[in-house]
């Protein structure tokens, strides 16, 4: 079946990086982007960014423009997602979905990343 | 940028009743719209895509309706496991772009 799998839980102080990475299985890696999106605790669902497993073509939501970065290893069948100059209010979990056909049909559990100092 | 309102934010209902939830587009969206159901410490799961089209597995009790503007989503006879928070979503098909609501927290009267 299906399935997402995201690393592990970050603390990360501000201004810091974090990298997530979530490794798909269950059908082909190149055949549906691979879309991140984030909820802050007790907040709705907000999305970041898509990225294409096929040839990496990549569509950043404004907001995140210049301090998020997706990229792809397709011979692992795994998406990465990196957000830098990390603040208070990235405090958040952060979700991989797979996009097919512009919906998020499968999604992965989930890493909860906490900016603290 | 498309703002989605979902409205009311809190909805409560008798489990068997129905449950009748509204998400409007600041444009339009044609029928570019998704609906998620998120329980608590879970990932959300799709539930409609294309305003009216139920995704794999989802009960025939969830029905969407709605274009352009205004979007409904209904379950005609609330289960317990119904219970949830949902949340619409417009997506643009090129490129990529996605706008979530805020969400309807369905819960037990």
């Amino acid at each position: 079946q299906v399935q997402l799998v995201q690393s592990g839980a970050e603390v990360k102080k501000p201004g810091a990086s974090v990298k997530v990475s979530c490794k798909v299985s269950g059908y082909t890696f190149t055949s549906y982007g691979i879309s991140w999106v984030r909820q802050a605790p007790g907040q709705g669902l907000e999305w970041m960014g898509w990225i294409s497993t096929y040839n990496d073509n990549i569509k950043y939501a404004q907001k995140f423009q210049g301090r998020v970065t997706m990229t792809t290893d397709t011979s692992t069948g795994t998406a990465y997602m990196e957000l830098r100059s990390l603040r208070s209010d990235d405090t958040a979990v952060y979700y991989c979905a797979r996009d097919r056909q512009r919906t998020f049909d499968s999604w992965g559990q989930g890493i909860l990343v906490t900016v603290s100092s | 940028e498309i703002v989605m309102t979902q409205s009311p934010a809190t909805l409560s209902v008798s489990p068997g009743e129905r449950a009748t939830l509204s998400c409007r587009a600041s444009q339009s969206v044609s029928s570019n719209l998704a609906w998620y159901q998120q329980k608590p410490g879970q990932s959300p799961r799709l539930l409609i895509y294309g305003a009216s089209t139920r995704a794999t597995g989802i009960p025939a009790r969830f029905s969407g309706s709605g274009s352009g503007t205004e979007f409904t989503l209904t379950i005609s006879s609330l289960q317990s496991e119904d219970f949830a928070v949902y949340y619409c979503q417009q997506y643009n098909n090129w490129p990529p772009e996605y706008t979530f609501g805020q969400g309807t927290k369905l819960e037990i009267k």
